[in-house]
């Protein structure tokens, strides 16, 4: 099974921040990555998809870059709205299609 | 847009059983793998099960593999998962996913509100 690392496992910034959040595969899974957004009480939502993707209709001050085994997650410019928990997931080897652990963001 | 409404979760004793439904619609479900995904109470996520299309193959995490059972009803447009053997490990939130169609790229691009089920006597 491909194991999925993400850190920091939680960090505080200001609004207008720049934001980079880390993950980290086991092994090769080429750009089979993809990051989701949860914030309390309700369910995931895709962010990007194929590493560097961006889902149809979300901010672009969010982007992901990567491959192979070391994949980011960058928010430009955090906003008030973007205090979430976010979890990479890799697609290559399935089963299982592993989660990372989850980044908690909060804003200062 | 896509729409995706869980329900069948509740309270349940340990070694007892639960069937959960997701219900689909505004998009054409037969063609679409559906997925679920669980999340403990402040835990991360956690895949368990997906289904093909036209519901012919299945696949497991090995934490759930034998007492779980994912399903699909395309007439109804509505995916199932049989709970048997239930442990309190299993209590979490419950969400439908829905994954890729024919050789789309493989995420989960739209959930469900999730479910809960919570095992305890």
């Amino acid at each position: 099974d491909i194991q999925m690392t993400q850190s920091p496992s939680s960090l505080s910034a200001s609004v207008g921040a720049r934001v980079t959040i880390t993950c980290r595969a086991s092994r090769s899974i080429s750009n089979y990555l993809n990051w989701y957004q949860q914030k309390p009480g309700t369910a995931p939502r895709l962010l990007i998809f194929a590493a560097s993707t961006l889902q149809s209709g979300l901010p672009s001050r969010f982007s992901g870059s990567g491959s192979g085994t070391d994949f980011t997650l960058t928010i430009s410019s955090l906003q008030p709205e973007d205090s979430a928990t976010y979890y990479c997931q890799q697609s290559y080897n399935t089963p299982p299609l592993s989660f990372g652990g989850g980044t908690k963001v909060e804003i200062k | 847009e896509v729409q995706l409404v869980e329900s069948g979760g509740g309270l349940v004793q340990p070694g007892g059983s639960l069937r959960l439904s997701c219900a689909a619609s505004r998009f054409i479900f037969s063609n679409y793998w559906m997925h679920w995904v669980r999340q403990a109470p402040g835990k991360g996520l956690v895949w368990v099960a997906r289904i093909r299309g036209d519901g012919t193959s299945t696949e497991y995490a090995d934490s759930v593999k034998g007492r779980f059972t994912i399903s699909r009803d395309n007439a109804k447009n509505t995916l199932y998962l049989q709970l048997n053997s239930l442990e309190a490990d299993d209590t979490a939130m419950y969400y439908c996913a829905r994954g890729p169609s024919g050789s789309g790229w493989s995420s989960f691009d739209y959930w469900g509100q999730g479910t809960l089920v919570t095992v305890s006597s």
